[in-house]
């Protein structure tokens, strides 16, 4: 198993509070990634890394900021939380870009629930 | 632009029945495509995927999957049912998104295994 690990993995919050949620990684992995699973549509992207400092906004990055100070440490924030919110969230790695052939590593996950 | 389309969000058989979960793409470049599973309260793990090598692709734990680029598919299928392949299934093609490009996802096909 790929070395990815996501803090918290549960958490409960109140609308209007800020959360920041970390993945870490242990593979040196290049390109880090933050998706959001929600029933009926599947894994969709927030915002992607592709170095320390380099990132990029997804499909659905509205709500969201991310931070890459180092390689191994991927922030997914979350400045006022709101209920449409509340969903899991999965951080993934990969050594190449997405849109190659390259496997996406997912880690274990983070279930939000925003009150 | 790319998309996956999965037919059925629900499959159920029977131990030891074929398994077939249908993914279909559209794509304007040859495609990258990747099946993943995820068990429950698990993250993603990759199946088998598609780099252009061959058409039929073998994948873990017997599955195998053909990609028919006549018919835009890329179906999934197992001859023999196990109970612990009771999962989610998601289908995923390559896009591009920036400069990175990306990994487009289902909305996954949920397979149940009576015994």
């Amino acid at each position: 198993d790929a070395g990815i690990t996501q803090s918290p993995r549960h958490k409960v919050t109140e609308t209007g509070t800020p959360v920041t949620l970390r993945c870490h990684q242990t593979e040196n992995h290049r390109y880090m990634y933050w998706y959001r699973q929600d029933p009926g549509h599947g894994l969709r992207l927030i915002h992607y890394s592709y170095g320390v400092k380099d990132t990029d906004k997804g499909e659905v990055s509205d709500g969201y900021s991310v931070s890459r100070s180092k390689t191994e440490d991927f922030l997914l924030t979350l400045e006022s939380a709101t209920s449409s919110q509340t969903s899991v969230y999965f951080c993934a790695i990969s050594e190449q870009f997405a849109g190659s052939t390259d496997t996406q590593y997912f880690g274990p996950g983070t279930r939000l629930t925003v009150l | 632009a790319q998309s996956v389309t999965q037919l059925g969000s629900h499959v159920s058989v029977s131990e030891g029945a074929l398994v077939l979960l249908r993914c279909n793409y559209s794509s304007s470049v040859p495609p990258y495509l990747f099946w993943y599973v995820q068990y429950p309260n698990q993250g993603l793990q990759l199946l088998l995927k598609y780099t252009s090598a061959a058409t039929l692709v073998k994948g873990i734990n017997g599955f195998e999957a053909e990609f028919k680029k006549s018919e835009t598919s890329f179906h999934l299928t197992k001859p023999s049912a196990h109970m612990s392949d009771a999962a989610e299934y998601f289908c995923a093609v390559s896009g591009s998104l920036g400069s990175q490009g990306n990994l487009i996802f289902g909305k996954g096909t949920k397979l149940s295994v009576k015994p």
